[in-house]
């Protein structure tokens, strides 16, 4: 089993559309988790970290469900321009190790 | 504005050869990463580096070294290269250890014939 898991989708949704993406990680003493974009193979930019009590930034919003071990984020308002792959990221455990998800791609269509 | 520059940008290696990548970061960060990043997946962690003289292996360290003589820069080292190893590698930087952003450079593609 994969440390940190996403569904690779793709997912296509309509201009306007709510999606929301999980990501699930294996190691219940992660402690950093984040959720970065990741445009037509250039280099990853951080998009937000998620903190315990969930945090929210203009039409995103992400959260953590530690029960559960798994991470989301939720894109209100979908803009053509939120075409990316979206990745997720978790330490390991109680390292330095960075671990990055597969990726979801996601397609807005006009 | 520097942040994090990855050479070369482009390599073509023939099997068996070797060759070693440099990233720089200018913001005296102490923690530094290498991963790859093949068609359909994510970044893989090769290895990392929490401090200056200190390295450590990730997911796919196999067939790599590094080295971090000097804080600002880490070292990936292909000792015998194959052609499982042609892939886009990325190295980042981070001055928050594994609570902080990721700073990417801006990829090196290497291919391995």
């Amino acid at each position: 089993r994969k440390e940190v898991e996403q569904d690779p989708g793709p997912f296509n949704v309509p201009e306007g559309a709510t999606v929301a993406f999980n990501c699930t990680y294996s190691n219940s003493a992660s402690q950093s988790f984040f959720w970065y974009r990741q445009d037509c193979r250039k280099e990853p930019k951080l998009l937000m970290s998620v903190y315990s009590s969930g945090n929210e930034d203009g039409r995103f919003t992400a959260q953590l469900n530690r029960a559960s071990q798994y991470i989301s984020l939720l894109i209100r308002d979908s803009k053509l321009s939120d075409s990316a792959t979206y990745l997720c990221v978790v330490n390991l455990g109680n390292t330095g190790k960075l671990i990055f998800g597969q990726g979801t791609t996601l397609q807005v269509k006009p | 504005n520097a942040g994090v520059t990855q050479t070369p940008k482009f390599r073509v290696l023939k099997t068996g050869q070797s060759m070693t990548l440099l990233c720089a970061q200018d913001m005296n960060h102490e923690y530094m990463y290498w991963y790859r990043q093949d068609p359909g997946m994510g970044l893989r962690l090769i290895h990392y580096s929490v401090g200056e003289g200190t390295t450590a292996k990730g997911e796919v360290p196999d067939g790599y070294n590094v080295s971090r003589l000097k804080k600002q820069n880490f070292l990936l080292g292909l000792e015998s290269a194959a052609p499982s190893q042609t892939s886009v590698y990325f190295c980042a930087s981070s001055g928050q250890g594994w609570y902080g952003e990721l700073f990417f450079g801006e990829g090196s593609r290497l291919t391995v014939l």
